[in-house]
């Protein structure tokens, strides 16, 4: 089982680049989130998708936007990048909103801004 | 806010020791409560979860208690590995801001 596959593992971007991080879920789950992991400060959400159609601001949304393409896809965009999004980025998924149901996560994008 | 606060790592234990990592949470209502743990180089993988006052969750021999007098859920295990070296994150369910919160993760490290 494929579970949350995240792409690329890893990118180097200079300043004032953009790119885009791509996720895919194969459990038909509802929900999907973007989260971007830093020393010391845990998990912060950035953009979540409730349902298919949705999409909605976490802690940190600035910088960033959010395509949910269909129900498997959910894609983070970078428009133009800057030392401070230096950081590792999780996609997940999980069955509902509800919050009573385990999210399953990507391996995750290791994204450096130079 | 709704927030989650974790004892500060790294810990460092020897096989066979027994392990605590504190969390405590401030939230609206009744949230969910969550360990995740992250091996090397891999994503977040849940651990154990509770739903309500006094839920015990457990799994792989580590247990935590939804102790909402107290608003905490510390985990324990009562023989470390070496393999359960790992980071953990203690998370909560936010139902008002509809989000999963998470601790700033504690690293523990277990020597042979």
């Amino acid at each position: 089982n494929a579970g949350v596959t995240q792409t690329p593992k890893f990118q180097v971007l200079k300043t004032g680049q953009s790119m885009t991080l791509q996720c895919a879920q194969d459990m038909n789950h509802n929900s999907m989130y973007w989260y971007r992991q830093d020393p010391g400060m845990g998990l912060r959400l950035i953009y979540y998708s409730a349902s298919e159609g949705t999409t909605d601001k976490g802690e940190v949304p600035n910088g960033y936007n959010v395509s949910r393409l269909n129900k498997r896809e959910f894609s983070l965009r970078l428009e133009s990048a800057a030392p401070s999004q230096t950081s590792v980025y999780f996609c997940a998924s999980s069955e509902s909103s509800r919050g009573y149901t385990e999210a399953f996560f990507g391996q995750g994008t290791r994204l450096t801004v130079v | 806010g709704d927030s989650v606060t974790q004892m500060e790592g790294p810990v460092t234990l020897s096989e066979e020791a027994f392990l605590t990592i504190n969390c405590t949470y401030t939230a609206t209502g009744y949230p969910s409560l969550f360990w995740y743990v992250q091996y090397p180089g891999e994503g977040l993988q849940l651990l154990l979860k509770a739903t309500k006052a006094d839920d015990k969750g457990s799994n792989k021999g580590f247990e935590a208690t939804y102790r909402k007098e107290t608003t905490s859920f510390h985990l324990e295990k009562g023989s470390v590995q070496v393999s359960d070296s790992a980071v953990y994150f203690c998370a909560l369910f936010s139902g008002g801001y509809n989000k999963l919160i998470f601790g700033a993760g504690t690293r523990l490290a277990v020597h042979p």
